[in-house]
This record gives structure tokens, C-alpha cells and sequence, in this order.
């Protein structure tokens, strides 16, 4: 079964400065997307970034961007520039590309001071 | 785009009540439903998946005659806790996707659901 690992429980950091939050995952497929959702106060989970498998290029989406080792079953999120309504739980999660099930990690708390 | 409802956002009930929750995708085609339970500071628990016009797929431990899902059309997909206990309070949440939305799921806003 695959499992996602979200090693970070808590994380912070201050305006305008860079964070990354660390996230491996298990897989014996090849095939499968990896994606980071944002879940702030209002309980909204939003969708932060996608990675498809298959490409070697990391996504990027303005102020977020990811750092997809495939090898490794690495995939962490990169926040630069970071704003105080990026506080919020970033989840992690995974999924194959021959099921639409979701694995979730536990989630990142991100803190961010002025 | 890909922007899904849920109704109500909060609901108080009674045990042995039931209790229906509505999601629905407004601006697209959701051929996938997928219904989760959060409990506080804790991840999203997978409960079921439907698919437009067929019976949900339960996850392991969960209760499918307690947790009645239906997906009668590609817009709506219905959660009902019936005879709810206290145990039973959670957020729920669901999530829908289309074919043609690129394996992402969409989340509603969640239904934050206490028993008496």
C-alpha cells in the first residue's frame, strides 16, 4: 500500500522569507501525481500544486514551487516570498494513475510571522 | 473554475437522527465523488468514493448502512449519517473530479456535523 510521510509536523517562518516542507511517499508504481493542498483556518482544502510522474520538470505556480525527486520519493513545497495568508496545514498526497484514491500525509502546520 | 459546494456547513442534530449532507460541482461534470471525515488536527480520512450512477465504493471500517451515499446525477452526491451518536461528530468533506479535470480532486468547503 502506499504511504505518504510528512516529517514536519510544525514549521516556521517569517514574511518575505523562503520555507520548504519535506514530504516523502511510497510506491512500487510508476505511474501516479503527487499534489500539495493547502487547509487554512476555514477548513477549505485548496489545491497548491501538481505533479505528474512522469515529467521530469518540476510545477511551479507563482510563489510555490516543488522539488520532485522520483528516485528518492521525494517531493517537498517550496514557498518564497512568503505571506501571512499562506498560514495554514499542507497536506501532501498522493495518487496512482490507476486509482483516483487520495493518500493523504499527516500535515505540515505552517506558521508565519510578521 | 472546479468550484464544489456543500450543504450545510454546520449541522446539529440529535442521537438517532439522521442527518443529509449535499455536495454538489457547479461548474463542471463530476463523475467521481469521494466523501472524507477529519477529525481535529488530524489528516483526511478516505470514507467512500462514487461514481455517477453506481453504488459507492466503501473504505475498510466504515459503515456502509450507516453512511448512505448516493451520486444520483453528475452534480450531486449525498451523504446521509443515519441514526447519528456522538460518535459520529466530524467535519465532513467531499471532493469531486472529471474525466476531463486532470485526476485532480476538488474539496467542498466541509460540514462540520455535532451530535447531541
Amino acid at each position: 500500500a502506499q504511504t505518504v510521510t510528512q516529517s514536519q509536523p510544525e514549521m516556521s517562518v517569517q514574511e518575505a522569507e523562503t520555507v520548504t516542507l519535506s514530504c516523502t511517499y511510497d510506491t512500487s508504481e510508476s505511474d501516479y501525481y503527487l499534489f500539495w493542498y493547502k487547509q487554512p483556518p476555514s477548513r477549505q482544502m485548496i489545491l497548491v500544486i501538481r505533479q505528474e510522474a512522469y515529467k521530469q520538470q518540476n510545477a511551479t505556480e507563482n510563489r510555490f514551487s516543488v522539488n520532485f525527486q522520483k528516485a528518492a520519493k521525494s517531493f517537498s513545497l517550496k514557498i518564497s516570498d512568503s505571506q501571512l495568508g499562506d498560514a495554514a496545514m499542507y497536506f501532501c498526497a498522493y495518487r496512482s494513475a490507476r486509482f483516483q484514491k487520495l493518500v493523504f500525509g499527516t500535515g505540515t502546520r505552517l506558521l508565519v510571522s510578521p | 473554475g472546479a468550484v464544489v459546494s456543500q450543504h450545510p456547513s454546520r449541522v446539529i442534530c440529535k442521537s438517532g437522527t439522521s442527518v443529509k449532507i449535499e455536495c454538489r460541482s457547479l461548474d463542471f461534470q463530476a463523475t467521481t465523488m469521494f466523501w472524507y471525515r477529519q477529525f481535529p488536527k488530524q489528516s483526511l480520512m478516505l470514507m467512500a468514493t462514487s461514481n455517477e450512477g453506481s453504488k459507492a465504493t466503501y473504505e475498510q471500517g466504515v459503515e456502509k448502512d450507516k453512511f448512505l451515499i448516493n451520486h444520483a446525477s453528475l452534480t450531486l452526491s449525498t451523504l446521509t449519517v443515519t441514526s447519528a451518536h456522538p460518535e459520529d461528530s466530524s467535519f465532513y468533506i467531499c471532493s469531486a473530479s472529471s474525466r476531463s479535470g486532470r485526476d485532480t480532486q476538488y474539496f467542498g468547503p466541509g460540514t462540520r456535523l455535532t451530535v447531541l
